[in-house]
């Protein structure tokens, strides 16, 4: 069956320390999602790419980059974690042309809880 | 700008009806999703609205009306699987003519027997 899974599902990193958080989904889907979940904040959404070579920035882009170099794989690199960037990370996908979002749903990942010391 | 309101948390009864409720402010809507999430776990769709009126989905109903910016999740028969926070998003087109996901921050439900 088709899905999306998200690696490692927990991580306790340093501040300071560059991390990575892996992303994998096998619908085919050209667009992919990362957010951050905080109490009190909701979803809130970090990067996201209509397809393979594009990103785009989110609301709260900051501190993070994305890449895309095939359609499978979005990961979501901190650069230089800090501990305001402790949250839960959830990653998504849905079906869309190149450079817009259809009105299909979003399809979750599982979810990776980063904990930055 | 964005603004997405709906409470933070309610309590139900086992067998009872609950509404949900959502209000929105948004320069660009096009569409409306409600979102299941359990505690722990990652969101999953339930519904979605685009034109006014009610979409009914077994013992979930879903209503908008744009002009008001408001929606409502309606959960009948309440189960005590039910308990999960329910999460209101709103379909927001850029100045760009791309279009995102804006969430609310949640409604957590609690069923009791």
């Amino acid at each position: 069956d088709a899905e999306i899974t998200q690696s490692p599902r927990h991580k306790i990193t340093e501040t300071g320390r560059q991390v990575t958080l892996a992303c994998h989904q096998t619908w085919n889907h050209n667009n992919m999602f990362w957010y951050r979940q905080d109490l009190g904040h909701g979803l809130r959404l970090i990067h996201y790419s209509y397809g393979v070579q594009d990103t785009n920035k989110g609301e709260v882009s900051d501190g993070y980059s994305v890449s895309r170099s095939n359609t499978e794989d979005l990961p979501l690199t901190l650069e230089s974690a800090a501990s305001s960037q402790t949250s839960v990370y959830f990653c998504a996908s849905s079906v869309g042309t190149s450079g817009i979002i259809e009105y299909n749903e979003q399809f979750f990942g599982p979810g990776t809880r980063l904990t930055v010391l | 700008g964005q603004n997405i309101d709906q409470p933070t948390e309610m309590t139900a009864t086992e067998g009872a009806i609950v509404q949900i409720n959502c209000t929105y402010q948004t320069s660009g809507f096009n569409g409306l999703f409600w979102y299941q999430q359990h505690a722990g776990e990652a969101p999953t769709f339930l519904s979605y609205n685009v034109l006014d009126g009610l979409e009914e989905k077994g013992r979930f109903s879903s209503f908008l009306s744009r002009s008001k910016g408001y929606s409502y999740l309606l959960l009948k028969e309440l189960q005590m699987k039910d308990s999960a926070s329910y999460l209101c998003a709103v379909r927001d087109q850029e100045n760009t003519g791309f279009q995102k996901l804006v969430f609310g921050t949640g409604t957590r439900l609690l069923v009791s027997p």
